[in-house]
C-alpha cells in the first residue's frame, strides 16, 4: 500500500493564482482531513470527510473549498492564493471504526505563495 | 471543546539522557490520547495511543506514555535518547466517539553529541 499521497511536493504561487493540492489514500479510509501546518501553530484543521460527498469546515477553512467525489481522493482547492497561505499542508486519513481516531499523514505539500 | 497544551516549545538534552515530554488536555471525560512525531520534511507518524486500561503505554522507538487522569496529563518519556530521535513531536487528543483531533502546538527536539 503507497498509504496516503500527496502532489506537488512543492509549489510557488502569485497572489490571485489558483490552484489545487491532491491527496489519495489506497485504505480505503472513510475519513479525510486536510491541515495547514505554520510555525508556532501546529496543525490546524481546515476541511474534513466522511465519505464520498460529505465534507465539513474545521478551524481555518476560509479560502479553501473541497470536494470528495470518491472514497480515495480529497482535492484542495485555493480560489485565489494570498501570502497567508504560505504553508505547508497535509493531509490525513483514519479508518472511521476499528482505529479509535489514529490518522495516517501524508508527506505534506510545502506551498509558497509571492 | 477539548484543548491540548505542550508547555514546552524546545527541549533541549544530550545524547543517551532521559527525556519528558509534557502534555496536558483539557476534556471532561477519558479521551484517546496521541503522540506523533514529525522528522524534518516528513509527515506526522502515529507513536503511540492510550484509549483505556493501562496507564503506561508502549509505543514504537523506546517510547512510553503515561496517562495521569487526575493531572489530565499524557507525557512522553524515553530513557535514552539517540541522535536520531531529533524530531518534533506532537500530542494529539479526541474525544471518545469523534473522529477529529485536536493537536498541540508541537515541541521541538533537539539532540546534542
Amino acid at each position: 500500500n503507497a498509504g496516503v499521497t500527496q502532489t506537488p511536493k512543492f509549489q510557488v504561487l502569485k497572489t490571485g493564482q489558483s490552484m489545487t493540492l491532491q491527496c489519495a489514500q489506497d485504505m480505503n479510509h472513510e475519513y479525510m482531513s486536510w491541515y495547514r501546518q505554520d510555525p508556532g501553530m501546529g496543525l490546524r484543521l481546515i476541511h474534513y470527510s466522511v465519505g464520498a460527498g460529505i465534507t465539513d469546515q474545521g478551524e481555518v477553512p476560509n479560502g479553501y473549498n473541497v470536494s470528495r467525489s470518491t472514497t480515495e481522493d480529497f482535492p484542495l482547492r485555493l480560489l485565489s492564493a494570498a501570502p497567508s497561505q504560505t504553508s505547508v499542508y497535509f493531509c490525513a486519513s483514519s479508518p472511521l471504526k476499528g482505529s479509535y481516531n489514529e490518522q495516517f499523514f501524508g508527506p505534506g505539500t510545502r506551498l509558497t505563495v509571492l | 471543546a477539548q484543548s491540548v497544551t505542550q508547555p514546552d516549545i524546545h527541549i533541549t538534552v544530550s545524547e543517551g539522557a532521559s527525556l519528558e515530554l509534557r502534555c496536558n488536555y483539557s476534556y471532561g471525560a477519558t479521551p484517546y490520547l496521541f503522540w506523533y512525531v514529525q522528522s524534518p520534511g516528513q509527515g506526522l507518524q502515529l507513536l503511540l495511543k492510550y484509549f483505556s486500561g493501562d496507564t503506561l503505554v508502549q509505543g514504537i522507538k523506546g517510547f512510553e506514555a503515561e496517562f495521569k487522569r487526575s493531572q489530565s496529563s499524557f507525557n512522553l518519556r524515553k530513557p535514552s535518547v539517540h541522535w536520531s530521535d531529533a524530531a518534533e513531536y506532537f500530542c494529539a487528543v479526541a474525544p471518545g466517539g469523534s473522529y477529529i483531533p485536536t493537536f498541540g502546538r508541537g515541541t521541538s527536539l533537539i539532540v546534542h553529541p
